[in-house]
């Protein structure tokens, strides 16, 4: 089973700055990988696969990048609908598998 | 528009079993494959298994191979998980998720707002 590591597990930032959220593969997994946004009481939202592409509908504040086993995502100036728990998930192998999360806080 | 509306959760001894159940509606359903991802309260996600969208390609996570089996009704735009011998452990929410096209490829486009399965005596 690939093991995803996200770091920090809290971030805090003040609206109108940057993020940068990290996530490691136990192995090389391409760009086989995802981020997924979770608010309190609600489902995931699909933002980014392929490492760097976003769904439809992200704004473009949301970037991704990397390959193999790095992995970061970037929000550009947080707005305060960005605040919430990021998750990372690599679909190279079976188990698909995610990082514990890193919840982004007001700073 | 997508929606995914999960049913079958409640409280259960365990050992005892639970189907759980999604309807699928607002997109053509036999055009994707489909994913059950849980989430133990306050903890993170957990994928469980995964169907293609003619059943002929199924997986499951180690921790539920065995005691759990996933299968889908295109007829209906159904999609259900079987879950036998459950544990304390599969207490959870469990999201239907849809992937991004036929083949199970582990992207989770749209979720359910889950079914919450409780496992206790």
């Amino acid at each position: 089973e690939i093991v995803m590591t996200q770091s920090p597990a809290t971030l805090s930032v003040s609206p109108g700055e940057r993020a940068t959220l990290s996530c490691r593969a136990s192995q090389s997994i391409s760009r086989n990988f995802a981020w997924y946004q979770q608010k309190p009481g609600q489902a995931p939202r699909f933002l980014i696969y392929g490492a760097s592409t976003r769904v439809t509908g992200i704004p473009a504040r949301f970037s991704g990048s990397g390959s193999g086993t790095e992995f970061t995502l970037t929000i550009s100036s947080l707005q305060s609908e960005d605040f919430a728990v990021y998750y990372c998930q690599q679909y190279n192998n079976w188990p698909y598998t995610f990082g514990q999360g890193t919840k982004l806080e007001i700073k | 528009e997508v929606q995914l509306v999960e049913s079958g959760g409640g409280l259960i001894q365990p050992g005892r079993s639970l189907r759980l159940s999604c309807e699928a509606s607002g997109f053509i359903f036999d055009d994707y494959a489909m994913h059950w991802v849980r989430q133990a309260p306050g903890k993170g996600l957990e994928w469980v298994s995964g169907i293609s969208w003619n059943s002929g390609s199924i997986a499951y996570a180690d921790s539920v191979k065995g005691r759990f089996t996933i299968s889908r009704d295109n007829a209906k735009n159904s999609l259900y998980l079987q879950m036998n011998s459950l544990r304390a452990e599969d207490t959870a929410l469990y999201y239907c998720a849809k992937d991004i096209g036929v083949a199970v490829a582990g992207h989770f486009a749209y979720w359910g707002q889950g079914t919450l399965v409780t496992v206790s005596s």
